[in-house]
């Protein structure tokens, strides 16, 4: 099915590690992005990435980096994970910006 | 930096009744979007109306703007249980057409 995948889909982790979670697309879209959602925060964006070499901050951007590896795939990277990093994230695209996302099913992190 | 707001936070409604959710932005919009997230889910683009356009509808849902009000409601008719759900206006403000923000979500639940 087209759409936008996200692994993994759960992940544990200790302070201090780093992770990487991966986002493909497959709709030919120009633009992505990562998004967090805290209970009572609605969602915040992370980084976008508006067209392939292209890589902005957005709302929320301090603990993260990352990379836009070609058009479609847009990773979110946390070099070292800290408990205010647990949430669900999430990675959209979308055709032209700004007009409708496609969201992936998320990931659950949860740093301990 | 919350641009849209829901009202109200929380909805139950009967089965087969209308339901109602209201958004107020504070700055001038190109479009504004609406999105349904089930629970665990990602979420999915409803419809979007831009500035310009005062109605939309799209099979049981009806979509007003008053951008004179800074104000949208969405509009579900005869809802159903598999209405049951959050949902998320999202704008992209005037000449900012870098990234849609979100807001904190109404959540609607139907009543059997």
């Amino acid at each position: 099915n087209a759409g936008v995948t996200q692994t993994p889909k759960f992940q544990v982790l200790k302070t201090g590690q780093s992770m990487t979670l991966q986002c493909a697309q497959d709709m030919n879209h120009n633009s992505m992005y990562w998004y967090r959602q805290d209970p009572g925060m609605g969602l915040r964006l992370i980084y976008y990435s508006a067209s392939e070499g292209t890589t902005d901050k957005g709302e929320v951007p301090n603990g993260y980096n990352v990379s836009r590896l070609n058009k479609r795939e847009f990773s979110l990277r946390l070099e070292s994970a800290a408990p205010s990093q647990t949430s669900v994230y999430f990675c959209a695209s979308s055709g032209r910006i700004n007009y409708g996302y496609t969201f992936g099913s998320g990931t659950r992190l949860t740093v301990v | 930096s919350q641009q849209g707001e829901e009202d109200p936070q929380a909805l139950s409604i009967q089965e087969g009744e209308n339901a109602t959710m209201n958004c107020s932005y504070k700055t001038s919009i190109n479009n504004l979007q609406w999105y349904r997230q089930n629970s665990g889910r990602g979420l999915v683009h409803l419809i979007l109306i831009r500035s310009n356009e005062r109605e939309k509808h799209s099979g049981r849902l009806r979509v007003t703007l008053d951008t004179s009000k800074k104000s949208s409601s969405l509009l579900i008719t005869a809802s159903r249980a598999a209405d049951t759900a959050s949902y998320f206006c999202a704008t992209v403000r005037m000449n900012r057409d870098d990234k849609i923000i979100f807001g904190k979500g109404t959540r609607l639940h139907i009543l059997p």
